[in-house]
């Protein structure tokens, strides 16, 4: 049972624009939901993150965008760079359970071509 | 960086051998995590531990076994080694109220 999918699986962009992932979840009890960015041969590492009770979260040229009726959640970098070339993967989880542990999408290779 | 380090970086295998990953970290958390990553799938959960001799398993724990007897050691063994265990296995911690931090990844392959 997945219960994050993500989407899409792989993205290309130009140098500028802006690239969006998008996750759905299914649990309910899920509320806190972080983005994490992984380079080729490093472990992943967290880059943004939001909780339910806002609809948006912003740091720099990343944002969270939370539709917490749709169950949806989705990641928004402006003004692409070559540099964020990189793999993305959402997660969520429950953060007031007992056993803390985050359940993740199965990640999206962005590649930002110059 | 969160102090996270996992050992061996790499390492390669004959299979039916036993093999064990360690990590180690120096932030006193709580949580500790085994994932696998292999292309397609993403982060798959192995085991975690949530204390000293308290562990459970996670989504894709078959042929996997863990041990914490201490705070700061997580060790990973794979009992009889496969080639469907050709992976990238990655250890994280967490305090348990937000962010995990993730080490660099061991590399494993089983010939």
């Amino acid at each position: 049972q997945q219960q994050v999918k993500q989407s899409p699986q792989s993205l290309i962009v130009q140098k500028g624009g802006i690239s969006i992932i998008n996750c759905a979840y299914e649990n309910t009890a899920f509320d806190y939901f972080p983005w994490y960015q992984q380079f080729p041969g490093k472990g992943p590492a967290l880059l943004i993150a939001i909780r339910p009770d806002v609809s948006e979260k912003k740091e720099g040229r990343f944002t969270i965008s939370f539709n917490k009726s749709a169950k949806q959640f989705s990641l928004h970098i402006m003004d692409s760079q070559p540099g964020d070339s990189a793999t993305y993967f959402c997660a969520a989880t429950n953060s007031g359970g007992s056993n803390y542990k985050l359940t993740f999408g199965k990640g999206t290779l962005l590649t930002v071509n110059p | 960086d969160a102090g996270i380090t996992q050992s061996p970086r790499h390492k390669v295998t004959e299979t039916g051998t036993p093999v064990t990953l360690r990590c180690h970290q120096t932030e006193n958390h709580r949580y500790m995590y085994w994932y696998r990553q292999d292309p397609g799938h993403g982060l798959r959960l192995i085991h975690y531990s949530y204390g000293v001799k308290d562990t459970d398993k996670g989504e894709v724990s078959d042929g996997y076994s863990v041990s914490r007897s201490k705070t700061e050691d997580f060790l990973l063994t794979l009992e009889s080694a496969t080639s469907s265990q050709t992976s990238v296995y990655f250890c994280a911690i967490s305090g348990g109220w937000a962010e995990a931090f993730f080490g660099q990844g061991t590399r494993l392959t089983v010939v």
